[in-house]
């Protein structure tokens, strides 16, 4: 089955413990992507990758690292979280070169940041 | 640069009411418009899409038509139901954007038996 995977699903951790969002996709896609839904606001994109190696900022990326050391896996990191980063998280993955294209998104991943 | 306006939610309907989600666009080029629907705990999920314009998208019911005189791509459902409760989102990806998807803000739809 084409998925997604998001892990973990919630976590409730404190400000400045360093933690890692995991995201992975076995549709073979080049193109990956972080977006936080926060209310009113819709989906803002943090960091998106086109392919292993290569990523770069989205709107909101202050705070957040990324990296893409393989086609499958794009792994966000909050080195130093703070409360503003609460939010509800998504990875997202396409094929690329086709604005048509929709794209895969995980279930979400809830971060509280106390 | 890009974005995309929906009507302001919540929205809240009847059983077998009519369902209009007002969505409007600003693009440089000619982009894909799609609606994306979020049910609860779950991610997004591609709902229809038009990439080109007068072109109408349709699933399960729903339905836009890409208008570019009007830069609109509002979503329309003749009859709703109790299971179409969820939170919709307009969006584009324009050619050749390394971007992808610029979102709406989201409209929430709750649809009462």
């Amino acid at each position: 089955e084409a998925q997604v995977t998001q892990n973990p699903r919630y976590l409730i951790t404190v400000t400045g413990k360093k933690l890692t969002v995991t995201c992975s996709q076995n549709m073979n896609h080049e193109y990956m992507s972080w977006y936080r839904q926060d209310p009113g606001l819709g989906l803002r994109q943090i960091y998106y990758s086109m392919n292993v190696e290569v990523t770069d900022k989205g709107d909101v990326p202050e705070g957040y690292k990324v990296s893409r050391k393989e086609k499958r896996n794009f792994p966000l990191i909050l080195e130093s979280p703070s409360p503003n980063q609460t939010s509800l998280y998504f990875c997202a993955s396409s094929v690329i070169g086709a604005a048509n294209q929709p794209q895969h998104f995980g279930d979400g991943t809830r971060l509280s940041i106390l | 640069g890009d974005s995309v306006t929906q009507m302001e939610g919540p929205v809240t309907l009847s059983e077998e009411a009519f369902l209009t989600i007002n969505c409007t666009y600003t693009a440089t080029g000619y982009p894909s418009l799609f609606w994306y629907v979020q049910y609860p705990g779950e991610g997004l999920q591609l709902l229809l899409k038009a990439t080109k314009a007068d072109d109408k998208g349709s699933n399960k019911g729903f339905e836009a038509t890409y208008r570019k005189e009007t830069t609109s791509f509002h979503l329309e459902k003749g009859s709703v139901q109790v299971s179409d409760s969820a939170v919709y989102f307009c969006a584009l990806s324009e050619r050749g954007s390394a971007r992808q998807l610029t979102f709406g803000s989201g409209t929430q739809l709750t649809v009462l038996p």
